[in-house]
C-alpha cells in the first residue's frame, strides 16, 4: 500500500522567501508528526497532530514556522522569511494513533536548501 | 532534560563480525524505546522496539533489551552482513503514554566490509 508521501522532494529557495512543504500520511492514520534532520542538530521533533489539532507547538524553532492539517489528512509546514539555518531535510511521519508505543512511518523527506 | 545518547560513528566492521551499538537515555518515567534504520537512499524505518522494562525487541537478527536499571537499549547482532550498512538511530517516545514525538540520538553510521 501507499506510504507517507512528501512534496516537493527538493526545494531550493532564496533567503527571505516563504516555502510550503506538504505531507500526505498513510490513509487512516490519525497522528502526524513533523521532524527536521540537519547535520548539526540531528533529528529534531517539531510538531505533532492528532486529527487536525496540534496540542503542543513548542517544538517549532521560531515563529516563522507554522503547520496545519485539514480534514485529518494532508498537512503543510510553512516557513516564512526563510534563513540559511533552515536548510535541512524535513521529515513527516504518521501513525495509527497518537500513542507513544506506536510505530511511526516516515516519508522520504523534503530537502530544503536556502541560498 | 530528556535525551538519547548513542555511540558516534562511523563504525566499520568486517562481514560476520559481532555488532554492538550503545544507546542510553534519560527520561522521567518509562518511555517506549526504538531503533530506526536509514539505508542508503531510503527513508527512516523502524527496526525494532520495546515498550517496557526487560522487553527484548528483535528483527532481522538484531536485538535490543530495555534495561531500566542502566537506562540503556543497546543494539546487537551476532553476525553482520554487507547489507546491514546503514545509519542506525536510537529513539525514545514520550513517557506519559501520549505522543510527544520521538527524541532521537544523533545516529551511528555502520559500514560493513566484505
Amino acid at each position: 500500500g501507499a506510504g507517507v508521501s512528501q512534496s516537493p522532494s527538493n526545494k531550493v529557495t532564496e533567503k527571505g522567501k516563504d516555502v510550503e512543504l506538504r505531507c500526505d500520511p498513510i490513509s487512516g492514520h490519525t497522528a502526524l508528526y513533523w521532524y527536521r534532520q540537519s547535520l548539526g542538530q540531528g533529528l529534531e521533533f517539531l510538531i505533532y497532530f492528532q486529527g487536525n489539532s496540534a496540542p503542543d507547538k513548542s517544538g517549532l524553532p521560531s515563529d516563522r514556522f507554522s503547520a496545519e492539517r485539514t480534514g485529518g489528512s494532508v498537512s503543510t509546514l510553512t516557513i516564512q522569511r526563510t534563513q540559511q539555518e533552515d536548510s535541512a531535510v524535513y521529515l513527516c511521519a504518521s501513525s495509527t494513533q497518537g500513542l507513544a508505543v506506536n510505530e511511526q512511518f516516515f516519508g522520504p523527506g523534503t530537502r530544503l536548501t536556502v541560498l | 532534560g530528556n535525551s538519547v545518547t548513542q555511540m558516534e560513528g562511523p563504525v566499520t566492521l568486517s562481514e560476520e563480525a559481532f555488532l554492538t551499538i550503545n544507546c542510553t537515555y534519560t527520561a522521567t518515567g518509562y518511555p517506549s524505546l526504538f531503533w530506526y534504520v536509514q539505508y542508503p537512499g531510503e527513508g527512516l524505518q523502524l527496526l525494532l522496539k520495546a515498550t517496557k522494562a526487560d522487553d527484548k525487541g528483535s528483527n532481522k537478527g538484531f536485538e535490543a533489551t530495555y534495561r531500566k536499571e542502566t537506562t540503556s537499549f543497546h543494539l546487537e547482532k551476532g553476525s553482520v552482513q554487507v547489507s546491514d550498512s546503514a545509519v542506525y538511530f536510537c529513539a525514545r517516545g514520550g513517557s506519559g503514554g501520549g505522543a510527544d514525538g520521538l527524541t532521537f540520538g544523533k545516529g551511528t553510521h555502520l559500514i560493513i566490509q566484505p
